[in-house]
């Protein structure tokens, strides 16, 4: 039971290059978040699913997309990278039951 | 729409001195409340959860914390301070509003602890 992954740790881009970040949950949690982290601001919610095939956009959503193809894997991309989008990316899940939330262990993204 | 202050952007204690860090919250909902702490290029360990129960919380390393509906508060304490608990302590609050919240959980801007030996 790894719980919820993230690939990869590390990541460096150019300004308008595209990449996308994959998080893999084997726990069959139903909800599935992914949050970006910044100095002083705690993390704040980029976007969301509630279920397969389903997401919503959360309060940070701009320049970023996701997908929920299958129930244990949300994928998050960055079509074309800015400056601004260095920081570091956690994913989350949580079953239905709103017990605790499992974080991922974080990807670190810079952006040249 | 929910929000959460953490009221110290920094904290500073010596080893053995108590612990307090300060957090409110505001919510049209009856919320859950929780402590996170992240330590220096780690991930998030949850210490507590409030979750309707006790008003009184205890978590994980000697960390407690108290809901108080009255103050709109859930301060995190600790009796002690250790050299490890040197880290960022985040208060997050997940709205309960009939399964509409989808869990999604909102973050205070953290806290960094300092122990100085």
């Amino acid at each position: 039971n790894a719980g919820v992954t993230q690939t990869p740790k590390f990541r460096v881009l150019k300004t308008g290059q595209s990449m996308t970040l994959l998080c893999a949950q084997d726990m069959n949690h139903e909800y599935m978040y992914w949050y970006r982290q910044d100095p002083g601001m705690g993390l704040r919610l980029i976007h969301y699913s509630v279920g397969e095939g389903t997401t919503a956009k959360g309060e940070v959503p701009d320049g970023y997309n996701v997908s929920r193809l299958k129930k244990q894997n949300f994928l998050l991309g960055l079509e074309s990278a800015a400056p601004s989008q260095t920081s570091v990316y956690f994913c989350a899940s949580i079953g239905s039951s709103y017990n605790e939330q499992f974080f991922g262990p974080g990807t670190r993204l810079t952006v040249l | 729409a929910q929000s959460v202050t953490q009221l110290d952007s920094h904290v500073s204690v010596s080893e053995g001195t108590p612990v307090l860090l300060r957090c409110n919250y505001s919510s049209s909902y009856s919320p859950s409340l929780f402590w996170y702490v992240q330590h220096p290029n780690k991930g998030l360990q949850l210490l507590l959860k409030y979750t309707s129960a006790a008003t009184l919380v205890k978590g994980i390393n000697g960390f407690e914390a108290e809901f108080k509906k009255s103050e709109t508060s859930f301060h995190l304490t600790k009796p002690s301070a250790h050299m490890s608990d040197a880290a960022e302590y985040f208060c997050v609050v997940r709205i309960n509003a009939g399964g509409t919240s989808y869990g999604k959980l909102t973050f205070g801007q953290g806290t960094i602890l300092t122990v100085h030996p």
